[in-house]
């Protein structure tokens, strides 16, 4: 069965404090790997696809990378605004199509 | 463009009323996804449509919950009756197309059944 498994599950980071977010997933076939981040009382809003181990992308603050088992969505320097809920999803083989299966989240909280 | 609309935004009902949800895909977008939002469950997919033909409803719960694409602007998920346990926040979000990933998500509608 497809899994998705993030952590920790809050976070909590002083401004300029970097810091990583762990996506452990377990998928036959994996056909993308996701990152959304999501504020309170909004959908999420993509960040980032990665589709192979070894793929890195970056977006001002943020950095995803992913190997076979798991991926990090690293934060450098963060500042305020950067507190969100991150969510991870995968898209794979047994899920087949479109399907994707979202992680809960980790919630973090940047202080000024 | 204005993104992808959801309406209404809040819905208070009690148990056993039909609730209908409403959305407005990103225009020329070709997937439309809807998904439930809850504390214990986090983010599940219910079904996703494909050139308005739905092409996997594994997701939905039971047979009190439906969904339905007329056209390319609009959709509806429809859920009778309505019990306590369906109360979350349902997600619509439109995707391009076949070779783009990302999907664009409306606000949700929270809904909650007393």
């Amino acid at each position: 069965e497809d899994q998705v498994t993030q952590s920790p599950e809050a976070l909590r980071l002083q401004e300029g404090e970097s810091s990583s977010l762990n996506c452990s997933y377990t998928v036959s076939g994996l056909r993308g790997l996701f990152w959304y981040r999501q504020d309170p009382g909004k959908g999420p809003e993509f960040l980032f696809t990665l589709y192979s181990a070894g793929e890195e992308k970056e977006k001002e603050r943020l950095k995803a990378t992913l190997t076979k088992k798991e991926s990090f969505l690293h934060i450098t320097a963060p500042k305020p605004e950067d507190s969100a809920t991150y969510l991870c999803a995968v898209q794979g083989g047994d899920t087949g199509g479109f399907k994707t299966i979202f992680g809960a989240g980790t919630r973090l909280f940047v202080k000024a | 463009d204005a993104g992808v609309i959801q309406s209404p935004r809040h819905e208070v009902t009690e148990m056993g009323q039909e609730v209908t949800l409403r959305c407005k895909p990103i225009s020329g977008h070709d997937y439309l996804f809807w998904y439930r939002q809850t504390m214990m469950r986090g983010l599940e997919l219910l079904i996703y449509f494909n050139n308005n033909v739905p092409i996997d409803d594994s997701g939905m719960p039971e047979d009190r919950f439906s969904a339905k694409m007329p056209n390319a602007s609009f959709s509806t998920l429809k859920i009778q009756p309505s019990e306590p346990r369906d109360s979350a926040v349902y997600f619509c979000a439109s995707r391009p197309g076949l070779l783009n990933n990302e999907q664009f998500f409306g606000p949700g509608t929270r809904l909650t059944v007393l």
